[in-house]
């Protein structure tokens, strides 16, 4: 099975909305982590935001916060105020600290429209 | 700026070369972390160093290997290389994932073509 889904592969939002990007994980590890990370077309790797898996708020970062669902094994990313900077891909990931490993979805591209 | 870079920014090497990429981390920071990203896919974990020892290794052959320096800097060889090893080298460092800080900081990047 697949540690980390991001079921959409590309999608388009309008300057200003809110658009929110989807990510399911699967562990059986009790500690972990789930991240958020920006890729531009330029290809550097930027972090968002950090969930850890006893965190009982749900983390948030400037207009990033991560939706947490730890029954469901979601994390999805919700950017508030959409900008044109914004158009990435953007990459779920999660940390499995017992084992210290670290898995990467597929990735979302996102399209920010003027 | 991150603070982190990598070396050589592209390379091309033949099937059956070895290969050396070189990271060097934020000052500071003692865990360092090396993925493979090929074309239109995500980041794939190949393994952790901590403290110059390793700490941590996705599903990678042992041909992958590698080493950390007491200068903060690391090392990714790569043996016998094989076309599917052609990809997006990144490293990432950390000031300590081991000790609970979790932000990764990522290098640019080695391009590696295998032909």
């Amino acid at each position: 099975a697949q540690k980390i889904t991001q079921t959409q592969p590309g999608m388009f939002v309008q300057e200003k909305e809110a658009v929110t990007l989807d990510c399911t994980y699967d562990t059986s590890d009790q500690s972990y982590g789930l991240f958020w990370y920006k890729q531009p077309s330029s290809g550097e790797m930027i972090f968002l935001i950090y969930q850890g898996s006893y965190d009982e708020q749900n983390a948030t970062e400037g207009r990033y916060s991560l939706n947490f669902q730890k029954a469901r094994k979601s994390a999805n990313l919700v950017i508030s105020a959409s900008q044109l900077g914004d158009s990435a891909m953007y990459f779920c990931a999660m940390r499995e600290e017992f084992r210290n490993k670290f898995y990467f979805g597929s990735g979302t591209k996102l399209n920010v429209k003027p | 700026e991150t603070g982190v870079t990598q070396s050589p920014t592209h390379l091309i090497k033949t099937r059956g070369q070895q290969v050396t990429l070189r990271c060097s981390s934020q000052s500071g920071h003692n865990t360092v972390s090396w993925y493979q990203q090929a074309l239109g896919q995500g980041p794939q974990f190949i393994f952790q160093y901590y403290r110059e020892e390793e700490n941590g290794r996705g599903n990678f052959p042992p041909r992958f290997s590698g080493l950390q320096f007491p200068n903060y800097s690391s090392e990714l060889n790569v043996n016998a290389l094989e076309l599917d090893d052609s990809a997006l080298y990144l490293c990432a460092s950390s000031p300590g994932l081991a000790d609970g800080a979790y932000e990764q900081y990522f290098g640019p990047g080695t391009r590696l073509t295998v032909t």
